[in-house]
């Protein structure tokens, strides 16, 4: 069985640094692409951008390029999204989710994780 | 960027209607790439249809999609109380991926 698991709710202050995970297994990690994917509170979802966990090659979208980095340890299967100093408007649920076709980026969301919510307040 | 637009913003409707949920996009959508999902209240979303009308593992088969281009339709032929949710369009076709706004589909 597919699964994709998140790590827990994070509660930051504007200005730290934070890094979260997405653990898959039930699957060759390494051949599916894995995007994360944003939805801020009471509103819908943005696609930040995927990773390769084969070569991490990674894809931006434009409105998130050098806001957040993405990255992943092949070694322990795991996908992370960081960001170096966060904002007040950084407060969102962040899933990750993995592409549905080994290898290919033209591929909808298989399966998702259940999220990490992230709370960013003085 | 493609740009996707979903239309009505909120459906209401009774258990055995049919609801028809709109997605326009600003361009055209490569090899009619075009995914649907489903979101309840503190879920994440689920994959319901990709490549616009192909039905993902484990979907009933009351949830049909269509379309081509830049017009995209998801069909609910029966509703059901748990068809409840927001439903989300998203293009995978063109860089950067984006998705629509949603449509909330309520049961009366």
């Amino acid at each position: 069985e597919v699964q994709l698991v998140q790590s827990g709710a994070e509660v930051k202050k504007p200005g730290e640094s934070l890094k979260i995970s997405c653990k898959g297994s039930g699957y060759s990690f390494t051949n599916y692409w894995i995007a994360w994917v944003r939805q801020m509170p009471g509103k819908g979802l943005e696609w930040m951008g995927i990773i390769y966990p084969g070569d991490s090659d990674t894809r931006y979208s434009p409105s998130f390029q050098g806001q957040v980095t993405i990255s992943v340890d092949k070694s322990i299967s795991t996908a992370f999204l960081q960001w170096g100093s966060l904002k007040a408007s950084d407060t969102a649920m962040y899933y990750c989710a993995r592409l549905g076709e080994v290898g290919s980026t033209w591929s909808p969301f298989h399966y998702w994780g259940l999220g990490s919510l992230v709370t960013v307040s003085s | 960027e493609i740009v996707l637009t979903q239309s009505p913003g909120t459906l209401s409707l009774s258990p055995g209607e049919r609801a028809t949920l709109s997605c326009r996009a600003s361009q055209s959508v490569n090899s009619n790439y075009l995914a649907w999902y489903q979101q309840k209240p503190g879920q994440a979303p689920r994959l319901l249809i990709y490549g616009a009308s192909s039905r993902a593992t484990g979907i009933p088969d009351r949830f049909s999609g269509s379309g081509s281009g830049t017009d995209f339709t998801l069909t609910i032929s029966r509703l059901e109380p748990e068809d409840s949710a927001v439903y989300y369009c998203q293009q995978y076709g063109n860089s950067p991926r984006t998705f629509g706004q949603g449509t909330k589909v309520e049961i009366k």
